[in-house]
C-alpha cells in the first residue's frame, strides 16, 4: 500500500470555523491531490501540487486553499466552513502526472 | 471538460457469476487513460485496472477485465467468478495525457455479490 495518512479521519465542526486537513506521504512522489466525494458526483478534485510551493486549482477549488510546504505534506484549508462543504475528503498521489493515482483513507468532515 | 456516466447505480450477482459495469466517456482528445477503482466498504480507494487509450489489446488483471471500445466511448469492466469481497462501489474514471492531472470520475455503481 502507498504510505498515505490523512489526518483527522473524522472531524465535526460548525459553520464559520476554519478547518485543515492534512494529507502526509512517504513515497517521496511529486504529485499530490485533494478530492472530495459526495454521493451521485463520485469524486471531484479540489486543489493538486505539482511540487514543493506549486499548486493549482480543480473543478471545484472554491472555499479552499491549499499549501505544500514540504514534498511530503499537502494541506488543506477551509477558511471558513460551510455546510454545503460537509464530504468526505479524499488526498491521492502519484509520481508522475500520468501515473496511477494512489489513494489515502479518507476523511470524514461534518459542518453542522 | 470530459465527462464519465456510469448508467447503472446499483447491480447485483450472485457469488460466482460474471457481472459486466457499463461506463461511457466524453471527450475530444485522442490519447488519454481510462480507469476503474474499487471502494469497499472500508472506503478506501483501490486501482483495479487501467488501459490506455492507445493500445487496442484490453487490459486484465487476474479476475478483472476491461472491454474498450474507443469509437463508441465505451469503457466496460468485467468481472468473472464473482467473490462476496467484490461487493463494493466501482468508479470509473478518465484521464487525459495533455492534463494529466485532472482526472474526472463517474457517480459509480454500488456492486453487490450475493451468496
Amino acid at each position: 500500500d502507498a504510505g498515505i495518512t490523512q489526518s483527522p479521519r473524522h472531524k465535526v465542526t460548525e459553520t464559520g470555523t476554519p478547518v485543515t486537513l492534512r494529507c502526509h506521504q512517504t513515497e517521496n512522489h511529486r504529485y499530490m491531490y485533494w478530492y472530495r466525494q459526495d454521493p451521485g458526483h463520485g469524486l471531484r478534485l479540489i486543489h493538486y501540487s505539482y511540487g514543493v510551493k506549486d499548486t493549482d486549482k480543480g473543478e471545484v477549488s472554491d472555499g479552499y486553499s491549499v499549501s505544500r510546504s514540504k514534498t511530503e505534506d499537502f494541506l488543506l484549508t477551509l477558511e471558513s466552513a460551510t455546510s454545503s462543504q460537509t464530504s468526505v475528503y479524499f488526498c491521492a498521489i502519484s509520481g508522475w502526472g500520468d501515473q496511477p493515482q494512489h489513494f489515502g483513507d479518507g476523511t470524514r468532515l461534518s459542518i453542522l | 471538460a470530459q465527462t464519465v456516466t456510469q448508467s447503472q447505480p446499483e447491480m447485483s450477482v450472485q457469488e460466482a457469476e460474471t457481472v459486466t459495469l457499463s461506463c461511457t466517456y466524453d471527450t475530444s482528445e485522442s490519447n488519454y487513460y481510462l480507469f476503474w477503482y474499487k471502494q469497499p466498504p472500508s472506503r478506501q480507494m483501490i486501482l483495479v485496472i487501467r488501459q490506455e487509450a492507445y493500445k487496442q489489446q484490453n487490459a486484465t488483471e487476474n479476475r478483472f477485465s476491461v472491454n474498450f471500445q474507443k469509437a463508441a466511448k465505451s469503457f466496460s469492466l468485467k468481472i468473472s467468478d464473482s467473490q462476496l469481497g467484490d461487493t463494493a462501489m466501482y468508479f470509473c474514471a478518465f484521464m487525459s495525457r495533455n492534463n494529466n492531472n485532472d482526472m474526472r470520475f463517474g457517480a459509480g455503481t454500488r456492486l453487490t455479490v450475493k451468496p
